[in-house]
């Protein structure tokens, strides 16, 4: 059973860069591919980005510019960096493993971690 | 860049009776298609993939099927714990890209 837990600030002031780590357990940090995927209060979800064979990444090409997505198989744990933040990027952050299927989809998902973007 | 449109915004039924979601791509996305569930406060679920296949462990009243640019989310009799709000998802080849749709909310009527 693969678990995974996000950690980091729920408040960030604007124009500073979002750091968020997510510790997983269960998984293999080499072989299984991993994401970030965020939605607004309210609103639908949309992906940030995932990192695959542990240093490929593919972004979302709206938040391309400002995303970095990186993995630490050593510490079982991947981050996300989004810099220049705004009030429009408040939302819930969750990661998720990208399940090993033809398609690129979400099979396990952290609990979800609110950041408010506010001065 | 690939748009799912979901339909209806929000369903209103019963327990016990049928429920048919819609999701249809602006274009063909193949057999790309995953269906989740939320929950309020909760993070999604994954209940089908590749438009028919279920994820482990989604009971077997939930069905998928669909291919190209039209997909059907089928719960053959609703559940209390079934009502909550259903995103569509796909990912294209080339460009490599996943998108989802914006939700359905399924409502106790």
């Amino acid at each position: 059973q693969v678990q995974l837990q996000e950690s980091g600030p729920g408040l960030v002031k604007p124009s500073e860069t979002l750091s968020l780590t997510c510790s997983v357990s269960g998984g293999s940090m080499s072989s299984d591919n991993w994401s970030w995927i965020r939605q607004a209060p309210g609103k639908g979800l949309q992906l940030i980005g995932y990192v695959y064979y542990s240093v490929s990444t593919n972004y979302n090409p709206s938040l391309k510019s400002r995303v970095t997505i990186s993995v630490d198989t050593a510490k079982k744990q991947f981050s996300l960096k989004l810099s220049s933040m705004t009030a429009a990027d408040t939302a819930v952050y969750y990661c998720a493993r990208v399940m090993g299927a033809t398609g690129v989809y979400f099979d396990y998902w952290g609990q979800g971690i609110l950041v408010t973007v506010s001065s | 860049e690939i748009v799912l449109t979901q339909s209806p915004a929000t369903l209103s039924l019963s327990p016990g009776e049928r429920a048919t979601l819609s999701c249809r791509a602006s274009q063909s996305v193949s057999s790309y298609l995953a269906w989740y569930q939320q929950k309020p406060g909760q993070a999604p679920r994954l209940l089908i993939y590749d438009a028919s296949n279920r994820a482990t462990g989604v009971p077997a009243r939930f069905s998928g099927s669909g291919s190209g640019t039209d997909f059907t989310l089928t719960i053959s009799r609703l559940e209390p714990e079934d009502f909550a709000v259903y995103y569509c998802q796909q990912r294209s080849n080339w460009p490599p890209r996943v998108t989802f749709g914006q939700g359905t909310r399924l409502d106790i009527k």
